[in-house]
């Protein structure tokens, strides 16, 4: 039982470059959010989901796009990379508000 | 407007000390809360729910509807608390909004 795994944990982007990040849950959880943790803004939310099929934006989801084609897979893709997506992102899942989220490990992304 | 609060970006205590980490709200709802805790390069884990009313690692929070604050309490300090700390409400469904977090330090 893995949990909640993202790749690559770590890449270099030049801008303009498109790219996918992955998030995958073992968990069968229906609920999954993508968030960035910059310095200083804490956690700021981009996109969730509520269950295959149905995504949603958070607060910052320009420049993001997401899909929810099965309960285990939630992708978070960046269209054209811009210097100010420099970030970590993390995966959160979870099953009930009451119980909390299940983070990933991120993905510590820069955008030259 | 949905809104959580932690006024200290950088918090440092001596080991043995007492430590409170402040996290205030504002939320027209009944308010549901959390602490989550982020060591070293490390992914994020929660620490707390106000809702279980736990005592996790020696921590403690108790929520004051109001004083709209959920501050995060712990007696004595050890080395291995030092991490970022973050207070996070729900705001609809299963989303959590999260404060700006604390980075905790404790001094030997």
């Amino acid at each position: 039982n893995a949990g909640v795994t993202q790749t690559p944990k770590f890449q270099v982007l030049k801008t303009g470059q498109s790219m996918t990040l992955q998030c995958a849950q073992d968990m069968n959880h229906e609920y999954m959010s993508w968030y960035r943790q910059d310095p200083g803004m804490g956690l700021r939310l981009i996109h969730y989901s509520v269950g295959a099929g149905i995504t949603d934006q958070g607060e910052v989801p320009n420049g993001y796009n997401v899909s929810r084609s099965t309960t285990e897979d939630f992708p978070l893709r960046l269209l054209s990379a811009a210097p100010s997506q420099t970030s970590v992102y993390f995966c959160a899942i979870g099953q009930g508000a009451n119980y909390g989220y299940t983070f990933g490990s991120g993905t510590r992304l820069t955008v030259v | 407007a949905q809104r959580v609060t932690q006024p200290e970006k950088l918090l440092s205590v001596f080991k043995g000390a007492p430590v409170e980490l402040k996290c205030n709200y504002s939320y027209s709802g009944s308010p549901e809360l959390f602490w989550y805790v982020q060591y070293s390069r490390q992914r994020l884990q929660l620490l707390l729910r106000h809702i279980s009313r736990e005592s996790i690692k020696g921590f403690t929070a108790d929520l004051n509807k109001g004083e709209t604050s959920f501050h995060l309490k712990k007696p004595f300090a050890q080395e291995e608390d030092s991490a970022m700390y973050y207070c996070a409400l729900r705001t609809g469904g299963s989303r959590l909004t999260f404060g700006e977090g604390t980075q905790l330090t404790v001094n030997p």
